[in-house]
């Protein structure tokens, strides 16, 4: 069975400075990967998403994530964190017959002016 | 525009009291799926459909239905809703061409409260 783990449940980091949200997942094949973003009361955005090939992926609202098979994780990162990315991020990871996605627990951001 | 809708956005119902919502899309999905959302459970699907009269459980279906009769609507149906059902609904599309992964649009959200 597919699983998602986010370590972090709660990050808080100052406006400006980077930012990076740990992901590991277990799937026996080639994962289908994504990072979604939950503004409070909103549905989920898609931020990034992984197929295949490069595995350094860059998204909407300059974030990018890393692929890294060996360590069986998709970290998310951004460079500089802007008040407006303050949200819950979720990590999701699909199957390749395409009718499963299996979420993390999410992991709430907050940024300090 | 393209987009996932659901009805209601808020419900409060009471133990027992059968009721329904509803999804639809306007974008031709093949695939959709319903999800529920607790605190630090993230989200678990529930039912997914991948095509007209085409549906399957997901991780947690025990206390759901599903139906798809037409390829636009997907309405999720609470037999008999108790209180642990109360939580944060969603509902979502993608297109599905042959076991391609693509990806998932999410409705609006639905809060339901079973008293």
């Amino acid at each position: 069975a597919q699983s998602v783990t986010q370590p972090d449940i709660h990050i808080t980091v100052s406006e400006g400075a980077s930012l990076e949200l740990r992901c590991n997942y277990s799937y026996g094949a080639t994962p289908y990967l994504f990072w979604y973003v939950q503004s409070p009361g909103q549905g989920l955005q898609l931020l990034l998403k992984y197929f295949s090939g490069d595995t350094l992926v860059q998204g909407i609202k300059g974030f990018e994530a890393e692929f890294k098979r060996s360590q069986s994780s998709f970290n998310l990162r951004k460079p500089s964190v802007h008040w407006s990315d303050a949200a819950e991020y979720f990590c999701a990871v699909g199957n390749n017959a395409g009718n499963m996605l299996t979420f993390g627990g999410g992991t709430r951001l907050m940024v300090n002016p | 525009e393209a987009q996932v809708t659901q009805n209601p956005r808020y419900l409060i119902t009471v133990t027992g009291k059968k009721l329904t919502v509803t999804c639809s899309q306007n974008m031709n999905h093949e695939y959709m799926s319903w999800y529920r959302q607790d605190p630090g459970l993230g989200l678990r699907q529930i039912y997914y459909s991948m095509n007209v009269e085409v549906t399957d459980k997901g991780d947690v279906p025990e206390g759901y239905k599903v139906s798809r009769k037409e390829k636009r609507n997907f309405p999720l149906i609470l037999e008999s809703p108790s209180p642990n059902q109360t939580s944060l609904y969603f509902c979502a599309s993608s297109l599905y061409n042959g076991g391609k992964k693509n990806e998932q649009f999410f409705g609006p959200g639905t809060r339901l409260t079973v008293l």
